[in-house]
C-alpha cells in the first residue's frame, strides 16, 4: 500500500524534553513537508524538503529540528526551545515536478504535559 | 501580508444553499492550486485542483483568476455532509506549499 506513515498518533511530552515525530513515506515523491495546526486555525509550514540532504525553514520554523538523510524519511524533532509545542503536526509529501496533488500522513497529536 | 489568505467564516447556511469561498494569494508566479477539505481532528484530504479555464466536480466548480491572484470553490445544492472546514493550498514557489487558514462550514437542516 502505497502512503504516508506518521508515528506515534499520540505524544505527551513533558516540559523541557526534545521529541521526535516520524514521517515515512513510499510514495517515491522527492518534496516532503512538516506542518503545525492548532485547534480552529490553519496548517502553518515548519519545514520543507525538496531532495535529500537539504531542507528549508518555513513560517514556523524556530524550535523545531529535521533532516533528510533518506527520500524516505522525514522526521521533526520538536525541542525544549518550542515555547509553545501542544498541537497537530502533519507529515506531507508532493510530486513537485508535476505540481500535483499532496498527500497527508494521519497526523500525530502532541501534548504537553 | 500573508502569502495566502482565506476568509475564516464560518458559514453557516440552510441545506440546498449554495455558498462561494475565495481565498487570494501573494505570489503572482505561483502555479498550482488546490481545494482541501478537512474534518474535524482528521487530515486534510483532496477535494479538487484548479485550473485556469475553471473546473467542475458534481456540485463543486473551482475557479481561478490570475489578474486578480485568487481562487474560489463554489458548492450548489449544499448537503449536510458538506460541513467542513476548507483550505485553499497554493504552490507558493516550485516547492513551497502554502496553506489558506482555513474556511469552516456548517450545513444546517
Amino acid at each position: 500500500d502505497g502512503g504516508i506513515t506518521q508515528s506515534p498518533k499520540y505524544l505527551f511530552r513533558k516540559e523541557g524534553q526534545n521529541v521526535t515525530l516520524s514521517c515515512e513515506q513510499n510514495l517515491n515523491h522527492d518534496a516532503m513537508y512538516w506542518y503545525r495546526q492548532d485547534p480552529g486555525q490553519g496548517l502553518r509550514l515548519i519545514y520543507y524538503s525538496q531532495i535529500v540532504n537539504d531542507f528549508q525553514k518555513g513560517d514556523i520554523a524556530e524550535g523545531y529540528s529535521v533532516s533528510r538523510e533518506k527520500k524516505e524519511s522525514f522526521p521533526l524533532t520538536v525541542t525544549s526551545a518550542q515555547k509553545n509545542p501542544t498541537a497537530f503536526y502533519l507529515c506531507a509529501t508532493a510530486d513537485i515536478l508535476s505540481g500535483n496533488t499532496i498527500y497527508f500522513g494521519e497526523g500525530s497529536w502532541l501534548t504537553v504535559v | 501580508r500573508k502569502e495566502v489568505e482565506q476568509d475564516p467564516g464560518p458559514f453557516n447556511v440552510p441545506e440546498g444553499a449554495t455558498v462561494a469561498f475565495n481565498c487570494t494569494y501573494s505570489n503572482s508566479a505561483s502555479q498550482s492550486f488546490f481545494w482541501y477539505r478537512q474534518d474535524c481532528r482528521k487530515e486534510p484530504k483532496l477535494l479538487m485542483s484548479v485550473y485556469s479555464s475553471g473546473n467542475e466536480d458534481g456540485r463543486f466548480t473551482a475557479q481561478l483568476n490570475r489578474a486578480s491572484q485568487y481562487i474560489s470553490l463554489l458548492i450548489r445544492d449544499s448537503k449536510l455532509s458538506d460541513s467542513a472546514t476548507y483550505l485553499c493550498v497554493v504552490y507558493s514557489s516550485a516547492s513551497k506549499i502554502i496553506f489558506g487558514s482555513g474556511t469552516r462550514l456548517s450545513i444546517r437542516p
